[in-house]
């Protein structure tokens, strides 16, 4: 079983619809829960970060924890063409403190 | 707020050459990391710095990768010598701790290797 899974994709998705991503992880302490965006051929970068069960809210992103069932997901509201990239989902190791990375799911918004 | 720096953006080596990647964190951070990117992949970090001492460098394939930090800001990755298999996208990242709250890491613009 892989650390942190996610669905590759792509994940096709309609300008103005919700996008929903999900993660699920296998380490049951982990503490910190992340999401970057990556544009094709540039750097990830930070969108959202979590730390306790429930939503989390800014602007057009929520990021939901359940830590119980081990998962966390990613909306993205009102998907804009620009949304289109790969969104990473990181979790924060309980031991070492290092970021574990899932594979990364492709999402494209057709206008 | 400048961001991570790194040098050189590209680089293109013959198998069984050195390499080397420089990185600058942003100002104040004290925790280094650094990345492996394999195309379709997420990162893999290959090692991390806290000041100027290694927190984690389990992933390191020290055979042939080394890193340091000698003064506790920038940093320097090298691979020697070098494999078809090292061609990636290396990427650093700072962030200001290890705390919770401070574990927020932002990464540079990486240096994408090919190895021919």
């Amino acid at each position: 079983q892989k650390e942190v899974e996610q669905n590759s994709g792509p994940l096709s998705v309609p300008e103005g619809a919700i996008a929903s991503l999900n993660c699920t992880y296998s380490d049951r302490v982990s503490q910190s829960f992340f999401w970057y965006r990556q544009y094709s051929g540039k750097s990830p970068e930070l969108i959202m970060s979590i730390y306790s069960n429930g939503d989390k809210e800014d602007g057009r992103f929520t990021a939901q924890l359940n830590k119980a069932s081990q998962y966390v997901s990613l909306l993205i509201r009102d998907s804009q063409p620009s949304d289109s990239a790969t969104y990473l989902c990181a979790v924060k190791a309980s031991n070492t403190g290092k970021l574990i990375f899932g594979q990364g799911t492709t999402l494209q918004v057709k206008p | 707020e400048a961001g991570v720096a790194q040098s050189p953006r590209y680089k293109i080596i013959e198998k069984r050459q050195s390499v080397a990647f420089w990185c600058n964190p942003i100002s104040g951070h004290a925790t280094l990391y650094w990345y492996q990117q394999i195309l379709g992949q997420g990162p893999k970090l290959l090692i991390q710095f806290q000041n100027n001492g290694v927190v984690d460098d389990s992933q390191l394939p020290k055979d042939r990768f080394s890193a340091e930090r000698l003064k506790g800001v920038d940093s320097t990755l090298k691979i020697q010598p070098a494999k078809l298999e090292d061609s990636a996208v290396y990427l650093c990242a700072s962030s200001f701790g290890l705390a919770v709250s401070y574990n927020e890491q932002f990464f540079g613009p990486g240096t994408r290797l090919t190895v021919l």
